[in-house]
């Protein structure tokens, strides 16, 4: 089973809105991350928190984590149509050296 | 500009033939991985190397071999592929150096199996 899940599956927002998305996990951790993939495209990466880190952010992108809950959500504030994308969590577990991913959400940016 | 860089994007095959796919990258990564992706679901490890050292996934099929030649290329050969193994194929690479940090990743390549 996927060591990440994600909810929701897809969200559909108007540009403008905020888009949150959660990721749950099962096992302790060394860092989580955020990747985005455009539809036929490669995963590029947006975040990394480590997991003695409870918030990051970088640009319109928001990154909690909650070691306590097992979860992570990711903010996207002031959406754009750019933003259309699916979002996967990936984890990497304490002493490993390799990315599980999240099942992702697919979002959707209407203009 | 470094990158990594998948050959070829698009790939079509027959079933039972073999395809290899290639990755190379300019970051002087130590470590390359290849992932497997079906139609909207998650990115699934294949196998990894950590420099020469080999790691396969414990349920990787037998049918999907690799090889890494030297530090900027890294090979996925599909033997028999079945319909079951059409998908996209993306390569990435990392320092891996204190534990996984950022995965840099290529477009992919897609393969079907016709």
């Amino acid at each position: 089973s996927q060591q990440g899940e994600e909810d929701p599956q897809a969200l559909s927002i108007q540009e403008g809105e905020n888009a949150t998305m959660n990721c749950s996990y099962k096992t302790s951790i060394n860092n989580l991350q955020w990747y985005r993939q455009n539809s036929g495209r490669g995963l590029v990466h947006l975040i990394l928190i480590r997991s003695n880190e409870r918030e990051k952010h970088s640009g319109r992108l928001r990154v909690t984590l909650d070691t306590s809950k097992k979860s992570s959500s990711l903010l996207i504030t002031a959406s754009r149509a750019a933003d259309t994308a699916s979002y996967f969590c990936a984890t990497v577990i304490a002493a490993g050296n390799k990315l599980t991913f999240g099942g992702g959400t697919r979002v959707l940016v209407k203009p | 500009d470094a990158m990594v860089i998948q050959n070829p994007r698009y790939q079509v095959t027959q079933f039972g033939k073999p395809v290899t796919l290639s990755c190379s990258q300019t970051l002087n990564h130590n470590v390359m991985y290849w992932y497997q992706q079906k139609s909207s679901q998650a990115p699934k490890l294949l196998f990894h190397y950590y420099d020469k050292d080999f790691n396969n996934e414990a349920d990787t099929p037998d049918n999907f071999q690799s090889r890494r030649p030297n530090t900027s290329f890294c090979f996925l050969d599909i033997r028999s592929p079945g319909l079951g193994d059409a998908a996209m194929y993306l390569c990435a690479t990392s320092r891996g150096s204190g534990g996984t940090g950022e995965l840099f990743f290529g477009e992919g390549s897609r393969l079907t199996v016709l």
